[in-house]
């Protein structure tokens, strides 16, 4: 089945430093990928999503490229800001992401110092 | 934005009784609504997939008599956690969809955490 794998966390950054949460994933076919986003105390929210290959989705100063030759959605950022602090959530889609359910990776804890 | 409503957010009950969870399409109606399940420090599992007026597709290795899902409405879909054990603790996550050919995002729910003792 499908499945998604992402860095451990948690991770630490200093404010302004370089971004990257990596995550790769095995499906069939050709899934849709996303990364969500929560928040301390909030719900999930869609930073950025690619629906076929070589598609770079973006929001936000972050940024990821759907990679079919390597299965991977890496998340990038080139300067990291203490309100990016949050849990960040990879996932797929065997669809656009609306009919069928997301399969998601672990999460990854980003905490950034000032 | 879309706005998904989670209620209650947190509820602790004894072992052998029936936890109901809400969840509200607030300014939208949805067609489908997914019913997921986090364990700590894991990913979110989908348990099972509702569309309004008809029954819920339920994941592998999920119990139907277990976790009843009813979505009565475009805007309503509950979760009943029937004679619930500690084992069944956990958080519990809405999401729900506008439409789901038309290529749109979840809008995820704010989670419920559910403790049986």
């Amino acid at each position: 089945g499908d499945s998604v794998t992402q860095m451990e966390g948690p991770v630490t950054l200093s404010e302004e430093a370089f971004l990257t949460i990596n995550c790769t994933y095995t499906a069939t076919g050709y899934p849709s990928l996303f990364w969500y986003v929560q928040y301390p105390g909030e719900g999930l929210q869609l930073l950025l999503k690619a629906t076929k290959a070589d598609d770079k989705g973006s929001n936000k100063g972050f940024e990821a490229t759907y990679r079919k030759e390597t299965t991977s959605f890496h998340l990038e950022k080139g300067s990291v800001q203490v309100s990016d602090s949050a849990v960040y959530f990879c996932a797929l889609s065997d669809s656009g992401g609306g009919a069928d359910g997301l399969t998601f990776g672990k999460g990854t804890h980003l905490i950034i110092q000032p | 934005g879309a706005v998904v409503s989670q209620h209650p957010s947190w509820v602790i009950c004894k072992s052998g009784t029936s936890v109901k969870i809400e969840c509200r399409s607030l300014d939208f109606q949805a067609t489908t609504m997914f019913w997921y399940r986090q364990f700590p420090k894991q990913s979110l599992m989908l348990m099972a997939t509702s569309n309004e007026g008809s029954k819920a597709t339920y994941e592998q290795g999920v119990e139907k008599d277990k976790f009843l899902i009813n979505h009565a409405s475009l805007t309503l879909s509950t979760l009943t956690v029937t004679s619930a054990h500690p084992e069944d603790s956990s958080f519990y996550i809405c999401s729900a969809v506008t439409d789901e050919y038309s290529n749109q995002p979840q809008h995820f729910g704010d989670g419920t955490r559910l403790s049986i003792l």
